[in-house]
């Protein structure tokens, strides 16, 4: 069971918008740690999409944009294309033990 | 371009130690936190550790006592070894650099190809 907590799956239609939540808690991100996004497609290494909770790496269109409250983050992509489809999972860092720690996972489908 | 190039065994056998080593081309391995990811088949991303260069190194809690990691300058790489493996450590092994130098708290900016390792008899 993974320390930050991602909804299992999310699915749009091309175009639509799609939000992915990321919630930690008080020894995470509650603590001021930065999130981070990437996409992992199949038979490829993970892609950083958002860096410190809302920066884009050069490269990554605007259509994915990261936000950040308390514990909880989010990532939002707009206008769905269909080679969104794969997983996304979100990333901070934990004080208690001190560890890089990741999200479950969100499977994207587009319908 | 800066290039991640992972090598090592891909099978290895249950009680024995899986080591990987990661060559870094294009840029100089000083100055990065350098990590080891792991995806085990149907499951999500694992955080092994990280190792600084001429600095210290931090491990996943889970995997403490098993974990060695270590940096040769020289040769510009990485390398990773963990011991008493079981077929739970079957998985995709990624290395795999932060953003910007001194970051220890992720942001993977650059990963290898990914290597697959089977733990089995």
């Amino acid at each position: 069971q993974s320390v930050l907590t991602q909804p299992p799956s999310v699915s749009g239609a091309p175009g639509q918008r799609v939000t992915i939540s990321c919630t930690g808690s008080s020894s995470n991100i509650g603590a001021g740690y930065d999130v981070h996004w990437y996409q992992h497609l199949p038979g490829t290494a993970p892609r950083l999409l958002i860096y410190s909770n809302t920066d884009r790496p050069s490269g990554v269109p605007d259509r994915f944009s990261g936000s950040k409250s308390g514990t909880s983050a989010s990532l939002a992509i707009s206008g769905l294309q269909a080679e969104d489809e794969g997983d996304y999972y979100c990333q901070s860092h934990d004080t208690s033990p001190s560890a890089v720690i990741f999200g479950g996972g969100t499977k994207l489908t587009v319908l | 371009q800066v290039l991640l190039q992972g090598s090592g065994p891909r099978l290895v056998k249950p009680s024995e130690t899986l080591s990987l080593t990661c060559t870094v081309s294009g840029d100089s391995i000083s100055g990065y936190y350098w990590n080891w990811i792991r995806q085990p088949p149907g499951k999500g991303l694992e955080w092994i550790g990280y190792i600084y260069p001429g600095g210290g190194s931090n491990y996943n809690p889970s995997l403490k006592s098993r974990v060695i990691m270590s940096v040769d300058s020289s040769k510009n790489e990485m390398s990773l070894s963990l011991s008493f493996v079981t077929a739970a450590d079957t998985a995709v092994y990624y290395c795999a650099r932060p953003y910007k130098r001194g970051w220890y708290g992720g942001a993977f900016h650059l990963w290898g190809q990914g290597a697959i390792v089977t733990v089995s008899s």
